[in-house]
Order: structure tokens, then C-alpha cells, then sequence
């Protein structure tokens, strides 16, 4: 099972700023199967990315995924009030999905 | 627009089984699309716990694989899911989910339900 490591666990930061958020597979990934996500406290998580760089509908252009194989990187290029929340990765291979444990990107 | 809601008891005893129901409204099931759940224990991350094909084929966490029946009933337009003897770590926010057609992450969410695993 390919395990995700998101870093760091948490990140403050403050609005306007650029943030930098890290995900790696202990296997390579197909880029088609890497997806992120946000999550707000009370709320579902809302899909963010697929296919590790194409933006779901509705998603701003501040947010950026990138990466291949085993290292992918979701950007948000400057952090709007409400872009602090939980992010997490997630992937599929094998028949089986795995999420990242999640980044906070917290208000500094 | 697709919508999904979950339903089902708040609270199970230790060493039954937990089951749930996710409603899903604005389009068939049996047009297609795998459909998932997810869970999230109390102050952490998200574990997924299976998928199913609208066909009936399923796919389930190797972890929880042994515990886990998740079946679908187009004639209602939803999907189940039973997990047996279950102890205080099963106690989370279960979600219900539809996954992307090619890409396979979860495109729609429903709100989640908690359960609460406790004598």
C-alpha cells in the first residue's frame, strides 16, 4: 500500500503570503491519481486538484499543483483569509486510496 | 447537481455492526461511477474505507478489509455500508462520496455523519 507524507504538519503563515505544501508517496504515483483537498473545521473536504495540476471547478487560480513519481506540491500563491484549513493529498493505486495525513495552514 | 447524505444510528455498542446509508440525489446510480466512504476519527485525518461500482464490484481497505460490506441498491439510488465488530477506534465522521470518472478522487462529498462507538 503506498503510504503519503504530507509536510509540514502545520504551517503559519500570513495572508498574502506564498504557501508551500508537500506531498511524497513511498512509491511513484501516477500524476493522473493525485488529488488534493481542503478542508475548513465543521466542513466536508472540497476537491482542490486532480490529476495533480488541473484546478476542480470553482477552484481560484492562486491555488497550483505540480509534481510527479514520488513528489508532488500544492501552492497557494497568496493566501486569501479563506485559504487557512486543513490540506490533505491523496492518491490511488493498486485498487486501494490513501490520503495524506494532512497540513494545517494556520493563521501566523 | 450531485447530492449525497448520509444516514444512520449515532451510536453503536462495542463488538456490533455499524451501518450506514448514503442517499444520493441528482443523478442514477446505475449510470455509472464508483462510490465510496471515508471516515474521520475525532481530531484526525481521513482513511478511506471502500468503494463500490454501480455494477456491484467492490473495493475495500486492506486494513479493514475483513470488517467491511458495502453493497448498492439502485432501485432506491443508494449505497450501504456495514462494518462488524466494531470497537472505540471505528468512532469517527463517516463520509459518503462519488469518485471522478477517470481520475477516480472523490468529486462530491456528502456532509458526514458521526458515530460514536460506546457501551
Amino acid at each position: 500500500e503506498i503510504v503519503l507524507t504530507q509536510s509540514p504538519g502545520t504551517l503559519s503563515l500570513s495572508p498574502g503570503e506564498r504557501a508551500t505544501l508537500s506531498c511524497r508517496a513511498t512509491q511513484s504515483v501516477s500524476s493522473s491519481y493525485l488529488a488534493w483537498y481542503q478542508q475548513k473545521p465543521g466542513q466536508a473536504p472540497r476537491l482542490l486538484i486532480y490529476g495533480a495540476s488541473s484546478r476542480a471547478t470553482g477552484i481560484p487560480d492562486r491555488f497550483s499543483g505540480s509534481g510527479s513519481g514520488t513528489d508532488f506540491t500544492l501552492t497557494i500563491s497568496r493566501l486569501e483569509p479563506e485559504d487557512f484549513a486543513v490540506y490533505y493529498c491523496q492518491q490511488y493505486g493498486s485498487s486501494t486510496w490513501t490520503f495524506g495525513q494532512g497540513t494545517k495552514v494556520e493563521i501566523k | 447537481q450531485v447530492q449525497l447524505q448520509e444516514s444512520g444510528p449515532g451510536l453503536v455498542k462495542p463488538s456490533e455492526t455499524l451501518s450506514l446509508t448514503c442517499a444520493v440525489s441528482g443523478y442514477s446510480i446505475s449510470s455509472g461511477y464508483y462510490w465510496g466512504w471515508i471516515r474521520q476519527p475525532p481530531g484526525k485525518g481521513l482513511e478511506w474505507i471502500g468503494s463500490i461500482y454501480h455494477s456491484g464490484g467492490t473495493y475495500c481497505s486492506p486494513s479493514l478489509k475483513s470488517r467491511v460490506t458495502i453493497s448498492v441498491d439502485t432501485s432506491k439510488n443508494q449505497f450501504s455500508l456495514k462494518l462488524s465488530s466494531v470497537t472505540a477506534a471505528d468512532t469517527a465522521l463517516y463520509y459518503c462520496a462519488r469518485h471522478a470518472a477517470v481520475t477516480t478522487c472523490f468529486e462530491y462529498w456528502g456532509q458526514g455523519t458521526p458515530v460514536t462507538v460506546s457501551s
